[in-house]
């Protein structure tokens, strides 16, 4: 069975300074991972996945994530954070094809000005 | 392109009453998706929808829920009788066949509360 372990429920940067949401997974196959984010009242809009390949890669907003398969991480990262990235961010992963998705509880992220 | 429509987008019910949800995926999309998101936690899958036929429903409480596809397009989530433990965000996700390890396109959700 799969899964997604997000540690962190709470993670608050200053803006203009990096930020790392964390992900781990554990999956049988290949692994095939994504982030989402939610802002409030909204539903979820993706940003990121990994299929096949370079281990970094480039999303919407800025947002990048690295794929570690030693580590079963797919961090979320971004240079400089903006305020208006204060959101819910979802980490979620699938084994194959069209199989559902399946997500991590979620970390809040907060950007103080 | 239009995205996933849901409706409606609140919705507040007393415990044992019915209650059901829409979903229109986006034109083209063969797979859909009901998502039950509670409050602190990620979206948990429902059911999931490949033209008219069921998937996978193993995560569907079936003796209170069920959902339809029958014309392969848009789908119904029901909900009889509700329990206060049902309070909810119910997301709708859709996504093409054919298109390898596409992400899932998601609506705005309904939120349910059950009093």
């Amino acid at each position: 069975a799969q899964s997604v372990a997000q540690p962190e429920d709470q993670v608050n940067v200053a803006e203009g300074n990096p930020l790392t949401v964390k992900c781990t997974y554990s999956v049988s196959g290949n692994p095939y991972l994504f982030w989402y984010v939610q802002y409030p009242n909204r539903g979820l809009q993706f940003l990121l996945k990994y299929i096949t390949g370079d281990n970094l890669v480039k999303g919407s907003y800025g947002f990048e994530a690295e794929f570690n398969k030693s580590q079963t991480s797919f961090h979320l990262k971004k240079p400089s954070a903006l305020v208006s990235d204060s959101a819910l961010y979802f980490c979620a992963v699938r084994d194959s094809g069209n199989t559902p998705l399946v997500f991590g509880k979620g970390t809040r992220l907060s950007v103080i000005a | 392109e239009a995205g996933v429509a849901q409706s409606p987008r609140y919705k507040i019910i007393e415990k044992r009453q019915s209650v059901a949800f829409w979903c229109n995926p986006i034109s083209g999309h063969a797979t859909l998706y009901w998502y039950q998101q509670i409050l602190g936690q990620g979206p948990k899958l429902l059911i999931q929808f490949q033209n008219n036929g069921v998937v996978d429903d193993s995560q569907l409480p079936k003796d209170r829920f069920s959902a339809e596809r029958l014309k392969g397009v848009d789908s119904t989530l029901k909900i009889q009788p509700a329990k206060l433990e049902d309070s909810a965000v119910y997301l709708c996700a859709s996504s093409p066949v054919g298109v390898p390890n596409t992400e899932a396109f998601f609506g705005q959700g309904t939120r349910l509360t059950v009093v």
